[in-house]
Parts: C-alpha cells; sequence; structure tokens
C-alpha cells in the first residue's frame, strides 16, 4: 500500500518567518495534491502537481514536486496568522481517483 | 457554478443504528469518492464511483458500502453503527479518472 509521510506534524512560527513542509511518499506517483483545512472545515485545494519538477506559487505558498525522490515541499514564505491551518499533501494512487493521504501538518503562525 | 454538497451536516446517531449520507458533484463530474477523517486514523479511503460503478474500496468492513446514481449523485450507508464510526465523512467530486479532487463540507456523524 502507498504510504505517505509527512513532517513535522506541528509547526509553530512567527509571523515572518519561513519555513518547509515535507511529503514524502513510497510508491512511484506523478501526481501529488495540496490541501488546506480550517477547523472544523473541509478540504481547500492548493495545488496540482503532475510531472516532476513542477513549481507552483500562489501568494506566500510553493509546492513543488521530485517524483524521483518522491518528495513533495510546501514552502512559507513571510508567514502571516491567515495562513494557520492544517494542510495535506495526498498521492494519487494508479488505480483511479484514490488519493492517499498524509499525516498532515497543523501550522500555527504566531504574531 | 455549484461546488460539492453534502447531506446532512450533522448527524447523531445511537449504536447499533444506520444512516445514509448524500453527495451530489460538481454539475458534469462523473466520479465520486469518499473519505473517512478522524483525529486517531486521520483521512482514509472508502470507496470511488465512476459511471455508477465503484472502481475501488478501501480497507473498510462491509457494513460501508456505497453507490451512484445515473445523474453521478452518490450515498453511502453505514450500517450497525459503532462508537468508531463517529467522524467527518468527505465526498470529493472528479471530473474524471486521476484527475483533482474537489471536497463537500461534509458530514459529522456522532455515535452514541
Amino acid at each position: 500500500e502507498l504510504k505517505v509521510e509527512q513532517n513535522p506534524l506541528f509547526l509553530s512560527m512567527q509571523e515572518g518567518k519561513n519555513y518547509t513542509i515535507y511529503c514524502n511518499y513510497s510508491t512511484t506517483s506523478d501526481r501529488l495534491y495540496w490541501y488546506r483545512q480550517d477547523p472544523g472545515k473541509s478540504l481547500e485545494s492548493l495545488f496540482v502537481l503532475l510531472s516532476n519538477g513542477a513549481v507552483k506559487q500562489e501568494g506566500r505558498l510553493m509546492a513543488s514536486l521530485d517524483t524521483k525522490a518522491r518528495l513533495s515541499t510546501l514552502h512559507i514564505t513571510a508567514a502571516v496568522h491567515d495562513l494557520s491551518a492544517t494542510y495535506f499533501c495526498a498521492v494519487d494512487g494508479w488505480t483511479g481517483n484514490q488519493f492517499y493521504f498524509g499525516t498532515g501538518t497543523s501550522l500555527t503562525v504566531i504574531p | 457554478k455549484a461546488g460539492v454538497t453534502q447531506t446532512p451536516r450533522y448527524l447523531i446517531k445511537t449504536r447499533g443504528q444506520q444512516v445514509t449520507l448524500s453527495c451530489s458533484p460538481i454539475s458534469g463530474h462523473r466520479s465520486v469518492s469518499w473519505y473517512q477523517q478522524t483525529p486517531g486514523q486521520g483521512l482514509q479511503f472508502l470507496f470511488e464511483y465512476f459511471s455508477e460503478t465503484q472502481r475501488n474500496k478501501g480497507n473498510f468492513p462491509g457494513r460501508f458500502s456505497g453507490r451512484q446514481f445515473s445523474n453521478s449523485r452518490s450515498e453511502m450507508n453505514v450500517s450497525t453503527l459503532e462508537l468508531g464510526d463517529s467522524a467527518l465523512y468527505l465526498c470529493a467530486s472528479h471530473m474524471g479518472p486521476n484527475t483533482e479532487a474537489f471536497f463537500g463540507q461534509g458530514t459529522r456523524l456522532t455515535v452514541v
């Protein structure tokens, strides 16, 4: 079974700082997704990464994919309080729309 | 464009009862997948339907079942509810195979 690991599980950072969340997965896949979840809410799609070397940026967030290393990163630049949420990566298995989710990273940005 | 609609949003059931949850995907999307989210197990895949056919099934007991109708709406059913079934159940809508998932607001099920 495909395994997806995220680290760190918890991240507390000061406003204005930079940090990276890591997502490792166990078998070959060219499709990786990042989602955000606010407390009590559903999952909001952030990025869709569909090939090796893919890099996408939206505001203070940038995601990249290295399929050879089976690694994706979500980089946060100059964090602001509004970015506080739980972030999940998910890998698409080869058998259709079956996503394998990481454990999530709970991010708290402190003023 | 309407998003993914899940009903009901909240449910409280008693152990041993059964429950049916509903999901209406984005118009034009033909695939629906279901996930269970709990603090202990995280997000786990339940099953996926495409054109009324179950294509994938996660590692859940047979008490969990689902179906998809010709208009792509999907339902999932849990019979003989257990306390451990308390969770947020999320439905995702996909345009087709191996495509991005758009999630509904979820149904919060509490089993007492």
